[in-house]
């Protein structure tokens, strides 16, 4: 059962590059976010979508952009990477269907120099 | 929008019961109460989730009073796997994701 899977798990970007950091779930789950953790903080939501082609922001969507093609893919993209954006990344998924139970990848570690 | 509080962190030892508590005064009578448990380098994993009374499963159990303001997270006989941060969350059914809240949780640290 591989769940949500996240790619890479590690990755040091240099200030002004960009990337895309990549999500799949293989559970159907109508719903994916997108959560970003500090150091010793909770996690603050980026961006989430509730179906293929539906996108929203949460807390902090400043420097970032995601699409939601597919039900299974949701990657986030980084434009113009800044130190401020060193963090750890999270992408869940959850049914929708009320429980609001969500599952987790493993993360992607990403540090901007 | 129920907000949780929990401490920030605990000490306990192996084979004790630990027990963590999360107020959560302003509660909505729709919310139920979450927990995640999150190690080291991995993603929060949910472990349990009630609305009152006293919920159980093979991780943990779950005290909730009748006036809800609270929650006790239960966890038995612990070991040093069980080192991580625990998150209590407030969340109704069908909330937007911008209401499915992480605060900082409670480090928990379990010593020999």
């Amino acid at each position: 059962n591989a769940g949500v899977t996240q790619t890479p798990k590690f990755r040091i970007l240099k200030i002004g590059q960009s990337m895309t950091l990549q999500c799949t779930q293989d559970m159907n789950h109508n719903y994916m976010y997108w959560y970003r953790q500090d150091p010793g903080m909770g996690l603050k939501l980026i961006y989430y979508s509730v179906g293929a082609g539906i996108t929203d922001k949460g807390e902090v969507p400043n420097g970032y952009n995601v699409s939601r093609s597919t039900t299974e893919d949701f990657p986030l993209r980084l434009e113009l990477a800044a130190p401020s954006q060193t963090s750890v990344y999270f992408c869940a998924s959850s049914t929708g269907t009320g429980d609001e139970k969500l599952f987790f990848g493993s993360g992607t570690q990403l540090s901007v120099l | 929008l129920a907000k949780t509080t929990q401490p920030i962190s605990m000490d306990s030892y192996e084979g004790q019961e630990v027990n963590i508590t999360c107020s959560h005064n302003n509660i909505a009578t729709n919310d139920y109460i979450t927990w995640y448990q999150q190690f080291p380098s991995q993603g929060p994993r949910f472990i349990i989730q009630g609305y009152k009374t006293k919920v159980t499963n093979e991780v943990a159990s779950l005290f909730i009073p009748a006036d809800r303001k609270s929650s006790t997270l239960s966890l038995p006989r612990v070991s040093l796997s069980d080192t991580a941060v625990y998150y209590c969350l407030a969340v109704a059914p069908y909330s937007s994701a911008s209401k499915i809240i992480f605060g900082s949780g409670t480090r928990l640290s379990i010593r020999p």
